[in-house]
């Protein structure tokens, strides 16, 4: 199997406050992690990738100092949202690879944030 | 620049056959993805494709034509459950998933 899980499935916080999302591969080492955000009746938008003991690779427009990525492990990934704001609400999701020569993006069940 | 294009919307009757179509363009090219998702809920993995052809996993088949840059997700027998949104995702040179907006799939009774 393949089981990636995340907690918390959903949050809500207080705008100004920062917010942690764990990631974990639960039956395998996960070589790549990737960060995707979800916004309502829109596709999946790729916000980083991260490698096990290096820094996350950010895609343009997304601050990398707002939303931090720690890839302490090969089971683990964190993002913080750092200050959030009410327009950081969105379902964020997670997905880990394998590596080698699989290349497919194994997902966690999301988490739903709400800033109020 | 890379683009994927699949239909907004979707509307199929329980027990028959809806394709899902797909166009891309994207820097290099390996392999393009199907993923299902229901709402609310993460995708899940339906299928990969490399080599052009048809590939058949039971109910769901999923046809590639890397010369037209065009690929299809066939679903059979659909059922009640099938209602969901499935994402169309090519993978360009760089390992990099590009993903589509997602087709709506009603199922109707």
């Amino acid at each position: 199997g393949a089981v990636v899980s995340q907690h918390p499935s959903w949050v809500i916080c207080k705008s100004g406050t920062s917010v942690k999302i764990e990631c974990r591969s639960l039956d395998f080492q996960a070589t790549t992690m990737f960060w995707y955000r979800q916004f309502p009746k829109q596709s999946l938008m790729l916000m980083a990738t991260s490698n096990e003991g290096s820094k996350a690779t950010y895609e343009q427009g997304v601050e990398k100092d707002k939303f931090l990525i720690n890839h302490a492990s090969l089971t683990l990934s964190t993002l913080t949202v750092t200050s959030a704001h009410p327009e950081d609400s969105s379902f964020y999701i997670c997905s880990a690879s394998k590596g080698g020569d699989s290349y497919e993006q194994y997902f966690g069940p999301g988490t739903r944030l709400t800033v109020t | 620049g890379q683009n994927i294009d699949q239909p907004t919307e979707m509307t199929a009757t329980e027990g028959a056959i809806v394709q899902i179509n797909c166009t891309y363009q994207t820097s290099g090219f390996n392999g393009l993805f199907w993923y299902q998702q229901h709402a609310g809920e993460a995708p899940t993995f339906l299928s990969y494709n490399v080599l052009d052809g048809l590939e058949e996993k039971g109910r769901f088949s999923s046809f590639l034509s890397r010369s037209k840059g065009y690929s299809y997700l066939l679903l059979k027998e659909l059922q009640m459950k099938d209602s969901a949104s499935y994402l169309c995702a090519s993978m360009d040179s760089n390992y990099q998933l590009i993903w589509g907006a997602g087709t709506k799939l009603i199922i109707k009774p």
